[in-house]
């Protein structure tokens, strides 16, 4: 069965610390996989996608992710983080041509501690 | 402002009663996605639509869920009937066509809590 596990319900890091949320899948095709933010009072935004090629992409707000086959991983990066990034994160996966297909993990609160 | 609107963004109502939640997307945005978002979970796929094909009606749960888009614009999403169960935040997004059938930008939802 497809499925998106973020092992993580709530992680907080101080700021200016390094962060890294993992996502981890399973999928019978070749995955397309995004990860999507939503702060608090706004609603989801799409952050990175990965579709071919480079298995590091960058995203917006300084994010990466980087694709690992082997671990079938998708983990999400960040060099420094900002009390602004405090937000529920979620990571998905399914096919580039069918909306429907896309399953969302059930998200990972991220807490900035001052 | 040129986001996704949706309306309203909060409803309370009797169990039994019909709903409808309304969602206006980005101006050019040819694809338009509701989901339903319930506590502590992941995001459930409703239905989608692309521009004047016949939308992917796959993920509504029953036949009380119903939805439109008019015009190639705004959308309405019905619940007939309300249940409890129902309650949920609904998000509707939108995408432009080249940009992959994946959402892109999503409003801030309608909370809907039935009593």
């Amino acid at each position: 069965a497809q499925s998106v596990t973020q092992p993580d319900i709530h992680i907080t890091v101080s700021e200016g610390a390094s962060l890294e949320l993992r996502c981890n899948y399973s999928y019978g095709a070749t995955p397309y996989l995004f990860w999507y933010v939503q702060s608090p009072g706004q609603g989801l935004q799409l952050l990175l996608k990965y579709f071919s090629g480079d298995t590091l992409v960058q995203g917006i707000k300084g994010f990466e992710a980087e694709f690992k086959r082997s671990q079938s991983s998708f983990n999400l990066r960040k060099p420094s983080v900002h009390w602004s990034d405090a937000a529920e994160y979620f990571c998905a996966v399914g096919p580039y041509s069918s909306a429907s297909k896309i399953i969302f993990g059930s998200g990972t609160r991220l807490s900035i501690r001052p | 402002g040129a986001g996704v609107s949706q309306s309203p963004s909060n409803k309370v109502t009797e169990k039994g009663k019909d709903v409808e939640l309304r969602c206006d997307p980005i101006s050019g945005h040819t694809a338009l996605y509701w989901y339903r978002q319930s506590l502590g979970q992941g995001l459930e796929f409703l239905i989608y639509f692309q521009g004047n094909s016949a939308p992917d009606k796959s993920g509504l749960p029953s036949d009380r869920f119903s939805a439109e888009r008019t015009g190639g614009s705004v959308s309405t999403l019905t619940i007939q009937r309300t249940q409890q169960e129902d309650s949920a935040v609904y998000l509707c997004a939108s995408s432009q066509q080249d940009r992959g059938h994946q959402p892109q930008h999503f409003g801030d939802g309608t909370r809907l809590s039935i009593l």
